[in-house]
């Protein structure tokens, strides 16, 4: 079964952080870019950051440029987001999705459910 | 940074055809994919490239892009479509995803 699974998320304080674990399965994992898109409470879907195939190439959304990072273990079939100095407005569910390619061009045709992280003092 | 405006709101009634549009500067030079999202689900890939169909979406979706607009069709509406549904383009000056804010259909 294709799916990839997100996990980690919890209640943190604001400035603290956190990481989130996003598992793949059921397909070769290396060729893909990988992306973490993220929903705050009745919001709409708001791009957070991918990563290339092999790693080498990142890109952030502004809003979370300098404060999270973005990885993969290709031998794992992990990706992971670690985020730093969170604000309340970081608040949301966190999904993980598959690109169609390598660079992260291309549509996101695989999606966790997600994991929810809630910054909240 | 590159925009993409949805229509908060479309409403149908079953039978009857949807149309959702996506607007965007010169929209019809990138390639648009739309997503699907049920209340509490995760989206699911429903056109790539303005208008191909992933395994297993139904021939009812459909989709177009020229000029400013894209637009993704739904023929036949059922009660099942009702859903929020999103644009994404890649933003390609700034090596970014672009949503779109999301239109929800509602079936009447």
């Amino acid at each position: 079964q294709v799916e990839v699974v997100e996990s980690g998320g919890g209640v943190v304080q604001p400035g603290t952080s956190l990481r989130v674990s996003c598992a793949a399965s059921g397909f070769t994992f290396s060729p893909y870019a990988m992306h973490w898109v993220r929903q705050a409470p009745g919001k709409g879907l708001e791009w957070v950051a991918v990563i290339s195939s092999d790693g080498s190439k990142k890109n952030y959304a502004d809003s979370v440029k300098g404060r999270f990072t973005i990885s993969r273990d290709n031998s794992k079939n992990m990706v992971y987001m670690q985020m730093n100095s969170l604000r309340t407005e970081d608040t949301a569910v966190y999904h993980c999705a598959r690109d169609r390619q390598w660079l992260g061009d291309d549509a996101l045709n695989i999606w966790g459910r997600g994991t929810i992280v809630s910054v909240s003092s | 940074s590159y925009v993409l405006t949805q229509p908060p709101s479309v409403s149908v009634a079953p039978g009857k055809t949807a149309r959702i549009t996506c607007g965007g500067n010169n929209i019809g030079t990138k390639s648009v994919h739309w997503y699907q999202q049920k209340p509490g689900q995760a989206p699911v890939l429903v056109l790539y490239y303005d208008s191909d169909r992933p395994s297993g979406i139904p021939e009812r979706f459909s989709g177009s892009n020229s000029g400013d607009t894209a637009t993704l069709t739904i023929s036949r509406v059922e009660a099942g479509d009702e859903a929020d549904y999103y644009c994404h383009v890649w933003d390609s000056n700034n090596d970014h995803v672009v949503f779109g804010g999301g239109t929800k259909l509602t079936v009447l």
